[in-house]
């Protein structure tokens, strides 16, 4: 199993501004996804994030949107830009391991 | 379009009755997993099923996978109030590279 500490675990913004979302693993993993959940909604998978390349977007996510860090392999970051209302969401992280995900407590977004 | 279908959309029962989710998917997967979110906060694994499987259990849960169908089924036996939560199936696609899809989830409510 992994334990992922995800920061902030909620916030309030203004319309323009962006917000840098992290996740810090305890253990060493490849692969790290970044979700998005948009109120009463599923989730829907915005990047995959591998340690050492460039993130992988998913249709309709953006890098100049939603840009990815993974500097290592026990943390990544997803900044979310520009923000407007239509951005409040949870957003999460989550990892693979033994084929299942694990993911953090999230961080919900409301943009006014 | 989303992948998995769930239904009921939402579903109220009382403390001890049993609770029944179903599932259907669109394409081939390698598998499909179930994960139950409290509050809108991070998902927790509950099961994974792959695809030569018909059944499993764990606990008070029981999965079925009937991929000539494309659905699967959870049954909560003998619900108590903190099964209260959404659940969401996921699969896992054929050649989809580790990455799952979720499905539109079920609110499930039990009541004392």
């Amino acid at each position: 199993s992994a334990v992922i500490s995800q920061k902030p675990s909620r916030d309030i913004c203004q319309r323009g501004t962006s917000l840098t979302i992290q996740c810090q693993v305890d253990s060493q993993v490849t692969m790290m996804f970044w979700y998005r959940q948009q109120p009463g909604q599923s989730l829907t998978l915005i990047a995959t994030a591998n340690q050492g390349s460039e993130a992988t977007y998913e249709s309709g996510f953006v890098i100049d949107k939603f840009p990815i860090s993974r500097p290592n392999l026990t943390f990544s970051t997803l900044t979310v830009s520009n923000m407007s209302p239509e951005d409040s969401s949870i957003y999460l992280c989550s990892v693979l391991g033994s084929g299942k995900l694990f993911f953090g407590s999230g961080t919900q977004l409301s943009v006014l | 379009s989303q992948q998995g279908e769930e239904d009921p959309q939402a579903l109220s029962i009382q403390e001890g009755e049993n609770a029944t989710m179903n599932c259907s998917y669109k394409t081939s997967i390698n598998n499909l997993q179930w994960y139950r979110q409290n509050s809108g906060r991070g998902l927790v694994h509950l099961i994974l099923i792959r695809s030569n499987e018909r059944e499993k259990h764990s606990g008070r849960l029981r999965v079925t996978l009937d991929t000539s169908k494309k659905s699967s089924s959870l049954l909560i036996t003998a619900s108590r109030a903190a099964d209260t939560a959404s659940y969401f199936c996921a699969t896992e696609l054929t050649g989809g590279g580790n990455k799952l899809t979720f499905g539109t989830g079920t609110q499930l409510k039990v009541e004392l």
